[in-house]
């Protein structure tokens, strides 16, 4: 049963912010909600991730509603190496499960 | 740079094989991880473990088994390869608790023929 749903693809001009939604309305009090990029057929790669508050790091920012069920990852400055899939991952008690996440192309 | 390496990265064999595939970490770990991934597709957990000598299988059913005698390392064995087996192999690995997020490995493709 997913715990996350995520629009398939999206795509953003080089040098804009992309904005990746990501619903979790079943999330728990004590879940995390965790960002990974997954670029060509590498392994995936940690983004971000957090609890209530938002974040931001080196990577992105991560902006959590006040109710939880939904999130949003921002790239500040989207450039053509961030084209990859982003999954948005509720962390279920100690294992992940990704979904098919968002195919994110950025364009020149 | 990658704490976690995948051997061998590109794989070839032939149907019948006898295969491990290998994954080590360097960072103490005691969760690691195998997913299996169609390209394309979504990765699915094939196997977990929590420790020395705990394994556990995933979601997603597969013919493949683990071993964990060592923290350090988390081989994956195919018995006998079938075409079927065709796929890309992560293995990831995580301290224990829900705050610390995977560090995966470069993945493993594997092909049989």
């Amino acid at each position: 049963d997913a715990k996350t749903t995520q629009p398939p693809s999206m795509d953003c001009a080089e040098g804009r912010a992309a904005n990746l939604p990501c619903n979790h309305s079943t999330i728990s009090g004590n879940e995390y909600v965790y960002w990974y990029r997954q670029i060509h057929s590498q392994g995936p790669q940690y983004i971000i991730h957090g609890l209530k508050n938002n974040e931001t790091n080196e990577m992105a920012s991560l902006i959590i509603t006040e109710d939880r069920k939904s999130s949003t990852l921002i790239l500040p400055h989207a450039t053509l190496r961030d084209t990859a899939v982003y999954y948005c991952i509720v962390r279920v008690e100690n294992d992940m499960r990704f979904g098919a996440g968002t195919r994110l192309t950025v364009k020149p | 740079e990658a704490d976690i390496y995948q051997t061998p990265r590109y794989l070839v064999i032939g149907t019948g094989k006898k295969i491990t595939l290998e994954c080590s970490q360097t960072m103490g770990h005691d969760k690691m991880y195998w997913y299996q991934q169609d390209p394309g597709m979504e990765l699915h957990l094939i196997h977990y473990s929590y420790g020395v000598n705990s394994t556990e299988k995933g979601d997603l059913s597969s013919e493949s088994t683990v071993s964990r005698i060592r923290t350090e390392h988390f081989p994956l064995t195919l018995e006998s390869a079938r075409p079927s087996h065709t796929s890309q192999y992560l293995c990831a690995s995580s301290e224990i608790g829900t705050v610390y997020g995977y560090t995966f490995g470069s993945g493993t493709r594997l092909t049989v023929v």
